[in-house]
């Protein structure tokens, strides 16, 4: 897997856009993009991943920069219930374990 | 979607015994599974990964007589914590890949274990 660097932690006002950046400077061709999130004593939840392309969900919509040496979750509109431990994770192909970063503490803020 | 079930959701045991947690897969086939184990507020560990039909694969610094891994079909993966201590308490959490050509990974619920 990449080695991924996010932020510690963001601060969003509610029902207000979240970019949530992630640096993976080096990922290979074939790993994919993922992003987790995990609310207090829970397992990480799946958000949205990607390999080139940009991709949009219910959830998130997920921008790759085209040299994918970065990426950005977007959230459209944060809610309270969006407040989470953010993980960005690159890699995780066959052969490869699934190894997490320390991640972004998201709060929302009514 | 894909489910990964995990049981006990949090358990209570005294120095010294035995602690199995158990990681199912509910609506798919998971030849790999994956152990972290999380402290708080930290990110989760990966301990080891877990393959049907085969020996684990611990990371490095996890020991393998302490934390028994046993992947013996392809919807069940157990973790026994053996002769635990207060140390080895923390947040376990297991994961199963989905498959298919996205590379999917889900995650159970997680065990909180407290050892007294």
């Amino acid at each position: 897997d990449a080695k991924t660097t996010q932020p510690n932690s963001m601060e969003s006002n509610e029902e207000e856009p979240v970019h949530l950046p992630c640096n993976h400077s080096t990922i290979s061709g074939t790993d994919y993009i993922h992003w987790y999130r995990q609310l207090p004593s829970q397992g990480p939840e799946y958000v949205i991943h990607g390999l080139t392309s940009n991709v949009n969900n219910r959830m998130a919509s997920l921008a790759i920069a085209e040299d994918r040496k970065s990426s950005t979750l977007i959230l459209h509109r944060a809610t309270l219930r969006d407040a989470a431990v953010y993980y960005c994770v690159a890699g995780g192909n066959y052969g490869q374990n699934f190894v997490f970063g320390p991640g972004t503490r998201l709060s929302v803020l009514p | 979607g894909a489910v990964v079930s995990q049981h006990p959701s949090r358990v209570i045991c005294k120095s010294g015994t035995s602690v199995k947690i158990e990681c199912r897969s509910l609506d798919f086939q998971a030849t790999t599974m994956f152990w972290y184990r999380q402290f708080p507020k930290q990110s989760l560990m990966l301990m080891a990964t877990s393959n049907e039909g085969s020996k684990a694969t611990y990371e490095q610094g996890v020991e393998k007589d302490k934390f028994l891994i046993n992947h013996a079909s392809l919807t069940l993966s157990t973790l026994t914590v053996t002769s635990a201590h207060p140390e080895d308490s923390s947040f376990y959490i297991c994961s199963a890949r989905t498959g298919g050509t996205n590379y999917g990974y889900t995650f159970g619920s997680g065990t909180r274990l407290t050892v007294v």
